[in-house]
């Protein structure tokens, strides 16, 4: 059973660029949760989604920041008109129910870098 | 608000010396408690979990952690440190019935020396 997937790795985006980023969670998971790693510091969520659904974006900027989590295929996580202040490395998560006993397996993460 | 505070960002031991990693949180309800491991240029690894039951719970690669209510603390700690143990660290908090989101310290960061 492959792992959570995200894609691509590595994205350098220039100043007012787009930036999409891929999740594919494990196989039989239909919850995806998003989470930003700023350099030096610890993740914070972003958002928590099921499929067709966005169960908490609490975690969201409210500019420039959007996820969806369609029926087919993977989870995506869009921010408009990036700024440097979006570097960071964005993981994803993916459970297979909300339960309290579900844990959360995390991709590897992609670092975005602004230039 | 739930926090968690992991006291030290850095930590350094000998190889063959006991690990102990602090983590501590604030809630007003117990929470669930994890602890990851993140090694360079990777994703998080869960460790170990606590969410009900036996407070002392053991996890992968010879790591344990206690739960302590009175203390609001969930100790990482290991007896015998191993230079492949070089990581960091993050505890996670995720509240009883709340949906899934992790809360996050700040991280340690492990190093062992030879």
């Amino acid at each position: 059973n492959a792992g959570v997937m995200q894609n691509p790795r590595h994205l350098v985006r220039r100043r007012g660029q787009e930036a999409r980023l891929r999740c594919s969670p494990m196989k039989g998971h239909s919850h995806v949760y998003w989470y930003r790693q700023l350099p030096e510091e610890g993740l914070k969520f972003m958002v928590y989604l099921q499929k067709e659904n966005i169960i908490d974006e609490s975690g969201m900027p409210k500019e420039r920041f959007s996820a969806e989590f369609p029926k087919e295929g993977p989870s995506i996580l869009r921010i408009q008109q990036v700024v440097r202040g979006d570097s960071a490395a964005y993981f994803c998560a993916s459970s297979p129910g909300q339960g309290n006993s579900y844990e959360q397996y995390f991709g590897p993460g992609t670092r975005l870098t602004v230039t | 608000a739930q926090s968690v505070t992991q006291l030290g960002s850095h930590v350094s031991v000998s190889e063959g010396a006991l690990v102990l990693l602090r983590c501590n949180y604030s809630s007003s309800v117990p929470p669930y408690l994890f602890w990851y491991v993140q090694y360079p240029n990777q994703g998080l690894q869960l460790l170990l979990k606590y969410t009900t039951g036996a407070t002392l719970v053991k996890g992968i690669n010879g790591f344990e952690a206690e739960f302590k209510k009175s203390e609001t603390s969930f100790h990482l700690t290991k007896p015998s440190a191993h230079m492949s143990d070089a990581a960091e660290y993050f505890c996670a908090v995720r509240r009883y019935n709340q949906g899934g989101k992790l809360i996050f310290g700040q991280g340690t960061e492990l190093s062992v020396k030879p």
